[in-house]
């Protein structure tokens, strides 16, 4: 798979690879991140979440890492299908107990069949 | 969309007219968000509400405000448009105070 480096716009992966999307968030008070998932013309979609007192959270075939000794976040996705091309968003929950997210200004995932 | 529709889809209107854009679910979620989305800015949250009468503002509330009379329905009104506030606009909501946000499919303003 490919790595990104932090927030480049857009990731090109082969159909089957692995694909890796990474996000730098702001808020060192923020406790949880979400990953969401914008397919053209469509609102974001959930995809996985994780709180800082985890390291790794796997879901089907994605798996979050959250590293807060450098803000950092990534999402891999395995076996990267056409299906998976879309706008990958991080967002981060910030401090307070407010229900209110920040998000990050998405990586473009496109698919090469 | 997880039983959220939000009208019109899409809209064209003149600066300083005013313009409401309605969210409508149908899951009885206690929390509903307005964002607006924009190129170079991602998702954007301009108010949200965390119950019936209950609103409070987010990062990018001016120029905007809201309504919840009842808790389906939420109004996003742009009192006089401006050109500025040509975006995507996304409605969410969540049953509590969880960050697993559903988001309706969007309308596309155009102020000219």
């Amino acid at each position: 798979g490919e790595s990104v480096g932090l927030h480049l716009p857009t990731l090109s992966v082969q159909e089957g690879d692995n694909s890796i999307i990474n996000c730098a968030y702001s808020n060192s008070a923020s406790d949880y991140f979400i990953w969401y998932k914008q397919e053209s013309g469509k609102g974001p979609q959930f995809i996985i979440d994780i709180r800082s007192n985890m390291d790794k959270r796997q879901g089907q075939r994605v798996t979050v890492l959250l590293n807060k000794t450098v803000k950092h976040l990534s999402l891999q996705i395995a076996a990267t299908q056409p299906g998976d091309s879309a706008v990958y968003f991080c967002a981060e929950n910030g401090s307070g107990n407010t229900g209110k997210l920040i998000f990050g200004q998405g990586t473009t995932l496109q698919v090469k069949p | 969309d997880a039983g959220i529709t939000q009208s019109p889809r899409h809209k064209v209107t003149e600066t300083g007219t005013p313009v409401t854009l309605r969210c409508h679910q149908t899951e009885n979620h206690r929390y509903m968000y307005w964002y607006r989305q924009d190129p170079g800015h991602g998702l954007r949250l301009i108010h949200y509400s965390y119950g019936v009468k209950d609103t409070d503002k987010g990062e990018v509330s001016d120029g905007y405000s809201v309504s919840r009379s009842k808790t389906e329905d939420f109004l996003l009104t742009l009192e006089s448009a401006t050109s500025s506030q040509t975006s995507v606009y996304f409605c969410a909501i969540s049953d509590k105070v969880t960050y697993e946000q559903y988001f309706g499919p969007g309308t596309r303003l155009t102020v000219t």
